[in-house]
């Protein structure tokens, strides 16, 4: 079965870039999307087709998608946004998540 | 705007089988695709598998064998089933739409992403 893998855990300092990164075979010729997920809360979804944000979602998060690697990029970290991320993408007709990132901003 | 609310029973039998309804309120549930989605205590998300408004399925091939989604139009509702339930079934188990846009792969179609969450519902599976 396909598998995405993330980091378990991503640092980073307020004002600061994060990036989560996603891998998976050919990950690039598939769509990823993104989602936030806050302590107790459900998930969120932050970036879709790759680097499309949904209404509402600040300008500083962004993605991109190449080869075997899915990027999900906060720019300008905030406090707020300190939160599990998870990738997902499709394959095979089925929907695939990665096993999601803790971003700590410190 | 549309809001999902999953429902039912917080605590079920092993063997036994696991029963959630999905209502969907402020919109309609025609012409989008409808998923449930799950997360054990302190882990990732799994998906469960999806159900168009006419009715067609996909399931999770790691829980096929255990699930059926079914869709009420009428109530603007659709369910879950999980049956031969264990431990390693308790979960929070939350409800989905598939965003409005996707793609074809081949014969298949893929939404764009999952855009709007219920708040979740918890299920233990204990005697």
């Amino acid at each position: 079965s396909y598998e995405l893998t993330q980091p378990p855990s991503v640092s980073v300092s307020p004002g600061q870039t994060a990036s989560i990164t996603c891998s998976g075979d050919k990950l690039g010729n598939k769509y990823a999307s993104w989602y936030q997920q806050k302590p107790g809360q459900s998930p969120f979804l932050v970036i879709y087709q790759d680097t499309k944000r949904p209404s509402g979602i600040p300008e500083r998060f962004s993605g991109s998608n190449s080869g075997n690697t899915a990027t999900l990029t906060i720019s300008g970290t905030q406090a707020m946004d300190e939160a599990d991320y998870y990738c997902q993408a499709w394959d095979s007709n089925t929907v695939v998540f990665g096993g999601g990132t803790k971003l700590t901003v410190l | 705007q549309v809001q999902l609310q999953e429902s039912g029973p917080g605590l079920v039998k092993p063997s036994e089988t696991l029963s959630l309804t999905c209502t969907v309120s402020g919109g309609s549930i025609r012409s989008y695709y409808w998923s449930w989605i799950r997360q054990p205590p302190g882990k990732g998300l799994e998906w469960i598998g999806y159900i168009y408004y006419s009715g067609s399925t996909n399931y999770n091939p790691s829980l096929k064998s255990r699930v059926t989604i079914s869709v009420d139009t009428s109530k603007n509702q659709f369910s879950l089933k999980l049956s031969s339930v264990t431990a390693a079934d308790t979960a929070v188990f939350y409800c989905a739409r598939g965003s409005t846009s996707g793609y074809n792969y081949g014969s298949n179609y893929y939404y764009y992403g999952m855009d709007v969450w219920g708040q979740g519902t918890t299920v233990t599976v204990s005697s």
